[in-house]
C-alpha cells in the first residue's frame, strides 16, 4: 500500500461542474497537506495547504481535511478548461510524500 | 520575490557520462529538497537540506547520486555514472521550513542514451 494514495484518474468535468479529488494517507503522524497543480510539460505549482480539521477555501478551490478518516479532498467550483491538470496531493510527515496525481479535465 | 531557479533545463546526455543540476532556492528558505519525477508519477524525494545539512537522504542512490549545498544557499546534485534508468525529471524545491508549503523550480529534463 502506497502511503499517500490518490483516485485514479482520469477525471472528466463538465465546464462549470464541480471537480472532486480525494486522497488518503497511512501515516497518522502527517502534520501538514498540500495540493499541487501540475500542467503538462510543467512543475508542481502549489494550489492550497491545509494543517488542521475541516474546510479551508481559497476562491473556488476548497481543501477539506479528515484526520480520523485520514482523508484529504479538493474541490474545484465552476471548474474551467484552464483548470485541466494533474493535481498531486502531498502529506508531511516527517518528511514530504507525493501521490501519483489524478488528471482533470473539464470539457467545455 | 524570485522563484526557484534550476538549470539546465534540459540535458541529453550517455550512458556512463556525469552530469550535475544546479539549484538556487528562494530566498530565505531554509529546507531545499530534490525530488526525481518519472512519467505518470509524483515526485519522489532524493534528499532534504535544512540549511546545509542534509537530513533526509535516505532515497538517494549514494553509489551514483551526491548532493551539496554549500552556505546553506544553492544547492548541486550530480550523477556519476549516468545510467539510462536515470531518465526522469529532476526538481528542485524550497520551503521556509519542513512541514510548510513548498516552490518547485522548473525542474531539469535528463535523458539518458
Amino acid at each position: 500500500q502506497k502511503e499517500v494514495e490518490q483516485n485514479s484518474g482520469p477525471l472528466s468535468v463538465p465546464e462549470g461542474a464541480i471537480a472532486s479529488l480525494n486522497c488518503t494517507y497511512s501515516d497518522r503522524g502527517s502534520q501538514s497537506f498540500f495540493w499541487y497543480r501540475q500542467y503538462s510539460g510543467k512543475s508542481p505549482e502549489l494550489i492550497m495547504s491545509i494543517y488542521s480539521n475541516g474546510d479551508k477555501e481559497d476562491g473556488r478551490f476548497t481543501a477539506q481535511l479528515n484526520k480520523a478518516s485520514q482523508y484529504v479532498s479538493l474541490l474545484i467550483r465552476d471548474s474551467q478548461p484552464s483548470d485541466s491538470a494533474t493535481y498531486l496531493c502531498a502529506v508531511y510527515a516527517g518528511k514530504s510524500t507525493f501521490g501519483d496525481g489524478t488528471t482533470l479535465t473539464v470539457k467545455p | 520575490e524570485a522563484g526557484v531557479v534550476q538549470s539546465p533545463r534540459y540535458k541529453i546526455i550517455e550512458k556512463k557520462q556525469p552530469v550535475a543540476f544546479w539549484c538556487n532556492p528562494i530566498s530565505g528558505h531554509n529546507t531545499l529538497y530534490w525530488y526525481l519525477q518519472n512519467l505518470g508519477q509524483g515526485p519522489e524525494l532524493l534528499i532534504r537540506y535544512e540549511n546545509e545539512e542534509a537530513v533526509d537522504d535516505s532515497q538517494l542512490p549514494k553509489d551514483r547520486f551526491s548532493a551539496e549545498r554549500l552556505k546553506g544557499v544553492d544547492s548541486t546534485l550530480k550523477i556519476q555514472p549516468a545510467e539510462l534508468g536515470d531518465s526522469a525529471v529532476y526538481l528542485c524545491a524550497s520551503s521556509p521550513t519542513s512541514g510548510t508549503e513548498a516552490f518547485f523550480g522548473q525542474g531539469t529534463r535528463l535523458t539518458v542514451v
